[in-house]
């Protein structure tokens, strides 16, 4: 079956500006995960979405990062008012109810100029 | 709190032949999964290998097996008969189960030469 996919791939944006990331989990995963990957660096973990439960927020890492799911679908992160600092690949993984592991779609690469 | 730690950034191995990438990590947690990554430059994270960490027996896939001592914290990744599409990133990853998050270590540049 199809995987988890991310659309935009790459995005070029200008400080200040404001973007939106698109994840659209594996069908049927119920639990969707956006992580930050600094260049050079591991994933950091930003967001988790359980079903209809509240998320888990605690990894964003200002207000300016915000996300929604609808349901057990798609998945948007948004960030606002970019700064150069947000450069990075956002990468968004799911999972199913049962199983832990996490597969991961290819992810966006942002840079903010 | 959860820390992983890969001490090798870069390593390098002849075709054919084998090699172990580290891994250690920090928890006060009994009952948790470890996992090694695979990114090659396409960015796409793979999923290579996992250890419950109640199991005693090492994890294997074809040519990746674990080398898993818990007492130690302990977790590192075996290659054998490395190949030019082994060439990537590697990550190791733990997550406490029934938790959410992947904690993930600085990753390892692994290089084949032919």
């Amino acid at each position: 079956g199809a995987g988890v996919s991310q659309s935009p791939s790459n995005k070029v944006t200008e400080k200040g500006k404001d973007v939106e990331l698109r994840c659209d989990p594996i069908s049927g995963h119920t639990a969707l995960y956006w992580y930050r990957q600094r260049l050079g660096q591991g994933l950091e973990f930003l967001i988790y979405f359980q079903g209809n439960s509240a998320p888990d927020k605690s990894g964003l890492p200002s207000d300016r990062f915000s996300a929604e799911r609808t349901g057990e679908s798609v998945s948007t992160l948004t960030i606002q008012r970019t700064q150069q600092e947000d450069s990075a690949v956002y990468l968004c993984a799911s999972s199913s109810r049962r199983k832990e592991t996490q597969y991961f779609g290819p992810g966006t690469r942002l840079l903010v100029l | 709190a959860q820390t992983v730690t890969q001490s090798q950034p870069e390593m390098s191995v002849q075709e054919a032949e084998t090699v172990t990438l580290s891994c250690t990590y920090d928890t006060s947690e009994s009952d948790y999964y470890l996992f090694w990554y695979k990114q090659p430059p396409s960015r796409q994270m793979i999923l290579v290998i996992r250890q419950e960490a109640y199991k005693q027996q090492n994890a294997t896939e074809n040519r990746f097996s674990v080398n898993f001592q818990k007492a130690a914290k302990s977790f590192s990744l075996k290659i054998s008969d490395s190949q030019l599409g082994d060439a990537a990133m590697y990550f190791c990853a733990y997550q406490v189960q029934g938790a959410q998050k992947l904690v993930f270590g600085q990753g390892t540049r692994l290089t084949i030469n032919p």
